[in-house]
């Protein structure tokens, strides 16, 4: 099993929808949690950290499921331009480990 | 403030052939990664180094090397090319492990012919 794992999709969602993707990961020890946005050919860029309370920025809020030991990513009202690959990344043993990434196409 | 600058941004190699990537941080971070990026697999990690004068394999080190030269620059050296090396190589640094942001350099697209 890998250690953080993401549905690949891609997602096809229209404009203006929400769309929400998760990730699950293996170490119950984890502390700390974010999503990062990569653009196609270009690296990836911090979105949010991830809080044990959840935590919202405009339109994306992230909720952290220690007892699954999932997070999710939940965009509502979606654009043309959060068209991206969305990444979750899981600290473990003080080193990031990263999901392969979840596509997201939003459709006009 | 320029943030991580890696070079170069393209490469063709031949197999057999050697090279160095260079990566340079202006933020004063201690921790510096380089990563692979292969479609459908997400960042593997190759080396890091947590500071100054240290260097710790990651996930998939074999046909590299790599220095730590001073706080701002960590290099990765590919010394025999192979195929199974066209990858895009991402450089990344951390003000502490693992809790806070990661900033990337552009990345480096590599092609082992």
């Amino acid at each position: 099993r890998k250690e953080v794992e993401q549905d690949p999709g891609p997602f096809n969602v229209p404009e203006g929808a929400t769309v929400a993707f998760n990730c699950t990961y293996s170490n119950s020890a984890s502390q700390s949690f974010f999503w990062y946005r990569q653009d196609c050919r270009k690296e990836p860029k911090l979105l949010m950290s991830v809080y044990s309370s959840g935590n919202e920025d405009g339109r994306f809020t992230a909720q952290l499921n220690r007892a699954s030991q999932y997070i999710s990513l939940l965009i509502r009202d979606s654009k043309l331009s959060d068209s991206a690959t969305y990444l979750c990344v899981v600290d473990s043993n003080y080193q990031l480990i990263w999901g392969a990434g979840t596509k997201l196409i939003i459709k006009p | 403030n320029a943030g991580v600058t890696q070079t170069p941004k393209f490469q063709v190699l031949k197999t057999g052939q050697s090279m160095t990537l260079q990566c340079a941080q202006d933020m004063n971070h201690n921790s510096m990664y380089w990563y692979r990026q292969d479609p459908g697999m997400g960042l593997r990690l190759i080396y890091y180094s947590a500071s100054e004068g240290t260097t710790d394999k990651g996930e998939v080190p074999n046909g590299y090397n790599v220095s730590r030269l001073n706080k701002r620059e960590f290099s990765l050296r590919l010394e025999s090319a192979a195929p199974s090396q066209t990858s895009v190589y991402f450089c990344a640094s951390l003000d502490t492990g693992g809790h806070t942001e990661a900033f990337f350099g552009q990345g480096t697209r590599l092609t082992v012919v």
